[in-house]
Formats: structure tokens, C-alpha cells, sequence
């Protein structure tokens, strides 16, 4: 979608260091912003969100990251584990709208 | 309490066949979304639904392609006189309002 850019096909990483994925929006009207996990020949599974009256929410070793005025999410893991390598898409969600719009995704691998 | 239900897993079919793709949504979830995914190519929403009523078909293709969600059984989403550029995985997605997506494990349509 032209909404949304994901500008980093693929990222490695060391096991135990940080992954830092990162999505790039234009439009202003999104107000819930979230990240899925995507395993192959599996559906995405929802890993974190974040609404727009927010700039950071936590959970566990996960963080996402909101900067309104750049309008730029990203998704923190750390550490790092093996388990984490899959394809990560950010998902965005129109103000008062109900579809969620995807990133074209980044392909995490996390080596041990 | 079940997850999205999605069937078949697999489907081949010949060039000018017709393609029916089911989903059942999650126990209580009255939103259903289609989504697809080319090869080497994010997720792009297609259609969503509620019962009987299509709320927003903005991403279906103009032609071949139908979508429902009746009062009574699942949403099927159809394709008609399949060709090999429909070949895809097709993920579904419920919700019990417009943020709460859970995914299906996808049905992976080859034609050929």
C-alpha cells in the first residue's frame, strides 16, 4: 500500500542483540498502530499496538515506538532469539475506519 | 474456543476453473476481512464483510472476484475462471470490532 512503507526487505541480526524494524507512513488519519508476526505457510499472528495518544508501549521483550510528528513506527526486540526470525508487517488503522492496512513486511533472521 | 477456520488449506486448480475460498470466523466476531498475499509481496486487503452486507470492497479486483459473508455459514470468497496471476495465499481475518484482528492460517491457491 502507498500509505505505508516498509523500506527494509530483510534484517539479521546476532542472537541477544536488538532488532529495530522500522515503517514509514504518510497518512495522517491513522490512530491505532500495530505489528504482526508472520511464520511461513502461517497466518500473521498480532505481537504488539500502540494507539496514537501514545508514543512507546511494552510488552515483554517487544517495544513499539511512535513518533506522530515523523510519522514513524518501529518495533524493538531485545534480546534477539532465534525464535524471532519470521516476517514482521506493520498494520495500520484509518481513524473511525475499519481495515487494517499492511506494510509490505521485513523478513527478520535472528543467528545464533 | 476455536481460531479463524479456513479451508482449504490448499487448493489447485486449472486455468478457467472457479475457486471458492472459506473462512469461519472466530465465535462472537462479526467483522470478516480478506486479505492477499502475491508471491514475494506484502499482505493487500481485498474485501470486509459483515453478515450479509459488504462494508468495503475497495481492494477486490473489478472482475472474476466475489465475496460473502451470509446470515447462516461462512464468508467465501470467489474466484472465478482462475488465472495463473491469481495464484496467492489467501489469509481471512475476524474481529469482534475494528481492531481486534486474529488471522487464519490461509488457503494457498495454485492455478495451473
Amino acid at each position: 500500500d502507498q500509505q505505508v512503507k516498509q523500506n527494509s526487505p530483510s534484517l539479521s541480526v546476532q542472537e541477544g542483540r536488538i532488532s529495530i524494524l522500522n515503517c514509514d507512513y504518510t497518512n495522517s488519519m491513522f490512530d491505532y498502530f500495530l505489528w504482526y508476526k508472520k511464520y511461513p505457510a502461517e497466518g500473521p499472528t498480532f505481537l504488539i499496538s500502540i494507539s496514537s495518544i501514545k508514543d512507546k508501549n511494552e510488552d515483554g521483550r517487544f517495544t513499539v515506538f511512535l513518533n506522530k510528528s515523523a510519522k514513524h513506527l518501529s518495533l524493538h526486540i531485545v534480546p534477539s532469539q532465534p525464535g524471532d526470525s519470521a516476517v514482521y508487517f506493520c498494520g495500520f488503522v484509518l481513524e473511525y475506519g475499519n481495515k487494517l492496512v499492511f506494510g509490505a513486511g521485513t523478513i527478520l533472521r535472528v543467528k545464533s | 474456543n476455536a481460531g479463524v477456520m479456513q479451508n482449504p488449506r490448499h487448493l489447485v486448480r486449472r486455468r478457467g476453473q472457479e475457486a471458492r475460498l472459506r473462512c469461519s470466523p472466530m465465535k462472537g466476531h462479526s467483522h470478516v476481512y480478506w486479505y492477499r498475499q502475491l508471491p514475494e509481496e506484502g499482505l493487500k486487503f481485498m474485501v470486509y464483510l459483515q453478515k450479509e452486507n459488504i462494508i468495503d470492497e475497495s481492494g477486490m479486483p473489478k472482475e472474476r472476484f466475489s465475496a460473502e459473508f451470509p446470515k447462516e455459514g461462512p464468508s467465501i470468497l470467489r474466484i472465478q475462471q482462475v488465472v495463473r496471476g491469481d495464484s496467492a495465499a489467501y489469509f481471512c481475518a475476524s474481529s469482534p470490532d475494528i481492531y481486534g484482528y486474529t488471522f487464519g492460517s490461509g488457503t494457498r491457491l495454485t492455478v495451473v
